[in-house]
């Protein structure tokens, strides 16, 4: 199995909604990332996390909080967001150096 | 800092040869990666330089010169489906996993 899966595909949420997205592999890869992408831009790194520790953050809002519950998952949690947070939002995985990832199809998200 | 340049835009013909360029600026490297992502799709990996020299993978191949902090993405015989957005990217420094992506090519291909 080298897909990774990303749940919902599409999200509409409120400034004042709390939502979560959810992004799951199955290839045994231990590096997990989440990126944000603005459309005609390339992917900004968010998070990463490395043997299921974050080991990476890359000066989020806390409006933003991730979790890797065990080396399959990897969630977001969204809280309070703002309009500006409208974006793709991709996962990937890796072997622990991440020169080659795998992509999720990311969720895109919306707020309003 | 560092940073990745590339074209913002590139166009070529069905059946020819196009070079995507690179150039970087970093105080640590590892090496460069190339991805395709297709419009409202996600980005798929390409292909990996570690070391100064060609690597091909079929139609493509990605070339890296460490000393001249460049490198480019080469697509043979041009087919409309790679129609595409094409970019590079590198790992660190601020972290062996810290991945930044270049500022992406938008490749047309055109009959």
């Amino acid at each position: 199995d080298t897909e990774v899966t990303q749940t919902p595909k599409h999200l509409v949420m409120g400034m004042t909604n709390k939502k979560s997205l959810k992004c799951e592999q199955h290839m045994g890869h231990r590096a997990m990332y989440w990126y944000k992408q603005k459309a005609k831009k390339p992917p900004e790194l968010m998070f990463v996390y490395s043997y299921e520790k974050l080991s990476i953050n890359e000066s989020v809002p806390s409006r933003f909080s991730p979790e890797c519950p065990n080396s399959s998952l990897l969630n977001l949690h969204l809280h309070a967001l703002q309009p500006e947070d409208s974006a793709l939002y991709l996962c990937a995985s890796s072997q622990s150096g991440g020169d080659e990832q795998f992509f999720g199809p990311g969720t895109r998200l919306t707020v309003l | 800092g560092q940073s990745l340049e590339q074209p913002s835009e590139v166009t070529a013909v069905e059946g020819a040869i196009v070079q995507i360029n690179c150039t970087y600026q970093t105080s640590g490297f590892y090496g460069l990666s190339w991805y395709q992502q297709h419009d409202g799709g996600a980005p798929t990996f390409l292909s990996y330089n570690a070391l100064d020299g060609l690597e091909e993978t079929g139609r493509f191949s990605s070339f890296l010169s460490r000393s001249d902090s460049y490198g480019y993405l080469l697509l043979q015989e041009l087919q409309m489906k790679d129609s595409a957005s094409y970019f590079c990217a590198f790992r660190g420094p601020g972290g062996y996993q810290k991945v930044t992506f270049g500022t992406g090519t938008k490749l047309q291909v055109i009959p």
